[in-house]
């Protein structure tokens, strides 16, 4: 089976940097995704790791420790419009995406 | 601007009506999924079609009954559904089943259904 966890909610300042931890265990390993979702809106993918390290993509970055069952998506220069839920997510072996429960970003003035 | 689209945005219906969402994509992506989201839960997945034929099914009950009628689109026909099946529906392709670098869900603005 597939498990994932991330935080429930987080508060960060505009301007400031955030980091949104994500850990997992699955059968088997074909990835881990980012989604960013507003509030009444589709997902949008916004990163995915299927090796260790990190990848940068303009004001957001995103980590994976296989070893460890761990990622992290870092925002930089956060901006008010950058508040919403970030969605984790991984396959296993079984081709189904599974999500963990989100974690919501309010950005504050 | 979201390259899957869902009909209709909205949803109201009687638990003794039967009604249909439709989704289209014309990206040329093989695979689609429909995924029911509850408010401030994840998108839980319910059906997968691969090259227009079903590939997964997450145990829905058949008041939910998924079609594929072509590559492009997807319907979700529903009847007998129960108050607690209202959700968002959210529709998504991807270029190839399974997932990866090359194949990210891209996911339609989704249908809020309410069942009174």
């Amino acid at each position: 089976g597939q498990n994932i966890d991330q935080p429930t909610e987080m508060t960060a300042t505009e301007g400031a940097i955030v980091q949104i931890n994500c850990t997992y265990q699955t059968s088997g390993f074909n990835g881990l995704f980012w989604y960013q979702q507003h509030a009444g809106e589709a997902p949008t993918f916004l990163s995915y790791n299927v090796l260790d390290g990190l990848e940068e993509k303009g004001r957001f970055s995103s980590f994976l420790s296989r070893s460890k069952g761990y990622s992290y998506l870092l925002l930089k220069e956060l901006q008010m419009k950058d508040s919403a839920s970030y969605l984790c997510a991984t396959s296993g072996n079984t081709g189904k995406l599974i999500f963990g429960q989100g974690t919501t970003l309010q950005v504050k003035p | 601007d979201t390259e899957v689209t869902q009909t209709p945005k909205h949803l109201v219906m009687g638990m003794t009506n039967k009604k249909s969402l439709k989704c289209e994509q014309h990206m040329g992506h093989r695979a689609m999924y429909w995924y029911k989201q509850k408010a401030k839960k994840p998108p839980e997945l319910m059906f997968v079609y691969s090259y227009e034929k079903l590939s997964i099914n997450e145990s829905v009950p058949s008041r939910f009954s998924p079609e594929c009628p072509n590559s492009s689109l997807l319907n979700l026909h529903l009847h007998a559904l129960q108050p607690e099946d209202s959700a968002l529906y959210l529709c998504a392709s991807s270029q190839l089943p399974g997932t990866g670098v090359d194949s990210p869900l891209h996911f339609g603005n989704g249908t809020r259904l309410t069942v009174t």
